[in-house]
C-alpha cells in the first residue's frame, strides 16, 4: 500500500494568513493526488484533484502543487470558514489511501 | 443536484453482518463508480472499496475477505456488507460517487470522490 504522510498534523493560524500543508507519498504517484476538507460532523469535501485542478465551486484561494512524492496545499488568505481538517488522498493505485489529516485551528 | 443518503442499523452485534444502503437521487446511478469509506471516531479515512454500476467491484485487501458490495440500478441504490464485525468496525460510514469526466466522447473515471453522503454511524457492541 502507498503510505501518505501529512505535515504538520495540526496548525494554528489566523484569518488572512497564508497556510501551506504538505503531503508526502511513500512512492511516486505522478499527479494522482487529491485534497479534501472536512468539518466536524460532516463528510469530506473535494477541494483539489489531479494535484492542482480546483473542484467546481471551490474558492480560488485554494491551490495545489507538486508531483511524484511531494505535494502541497496552499490557502492564500485564510478565511473563517477554512478552519477544518484537511486530508490528502492518492488515487494512483488501489487500495486508495489517505493522509492522517491536518487540523487547521484558529490561533 | 445528485445527493447520496446512507441508511442502515446504527448498532450491530459482534460477529454479525453490518449492512448499509446508499440511495442515489438527482442523477442516474448508471455509468459511475461508487465508493464506501469509513472513519472511526477522531481518526482518519479508510477506503473500503468501490463498485461500478454494472456490478464490478474492487475492495481494500485489508477487508476483502469480509466485505461485499452490490448495486440495484432499478432502485438507484448500492450496498455494503461487512461480515464478522468486531469493535474495530465501529465508525462513521460514508458512501460517495467517484468523479468522472467526458472528453471527446470518451469517459474517464477517477478514484477521487466528488459527491458524498452525510455518513451514518455504526457501532459494534453487544
Amino acid at each position: 500500500d502507498i503510505q501518505m504522510t501529512q505535515s504538520p498534523s495540526s496548525l494554528s493560524a489566523s484569518v488572512g494568513d497564508r497556510v501551506i500543508i504538505t503531503c508526502r507519498a511513500s512512492q511516486s504517484i505522478d499527479t494522482f493526488l487529491n485534497w479534501y476538507q472536512q468539518k466536524p460532523g460532516k463528510a469530506p469535501k473535494l477541494l483539489i484533484y489531479g494535484e492542482s485542478s480546483l473542484q467546481s465551486g471551490v474558492p480560488s484561494r485554494f491551490s495545489g502543487s507538486g508531483s511524484g512524492t511531494d505535494f502541497t496545499l496552499t490557502i492564500s488568505s485564510l478565511q473563517p470558514e477554512d478552519f477544518a481538517t484537511y486530508y490528502c488522498q492518492q488515487s494512483y493505485s488501489t487500495p486508495i489511501t489517505f493522509g492522517q489529516g491536518t487540523r487547521l485551528e484558529n490561533k | 443536484q445528485v445527493q447520496l443518503q446512507e441508511s442502515g442499523p446504527g448498532l450491530v452485534r459482534p460477529s454479525e453482518t453490518l449492512s448499509l444502503t446508499c440511495t442515489v437521487s438527482g442523477d442516474s446511478i448508471t455509468g459511475y463508480y461508487w465508493t464506501w469509506i469509513r472513519q472511526p471516531a477522531g481518526k482518519g479515512l479508510e477506503w473500503i472499496g468501490r463498485i461500478f454500476s454494472s456490478g464490478s467491484t474492487k475492495y481494500n485487501p485489508s477487508l476483502r475477505s469480509r466485505v461485499s458490495m452490490s448495486v440495484d440500478s432499478s432502485k438507484s441504490q448500492f450496498y455494503l456488507n461487512v461480515d464478522s464485525v468486531t469493535a474495530a468496525d465501529t465508525a462513521v460510514y460514508f458512501c460517495a460517487r467517484n468523479r468522472r469526466d467526458v472528453v471527446s466522447d470518451v469517459v474517464h473515471y477517477y478514484y477521487d470522490m466528488d459527491v458524498w453522503g452525510q455518513g451514518t454511524t455504526v457501532t459494534v457492541s453487544s
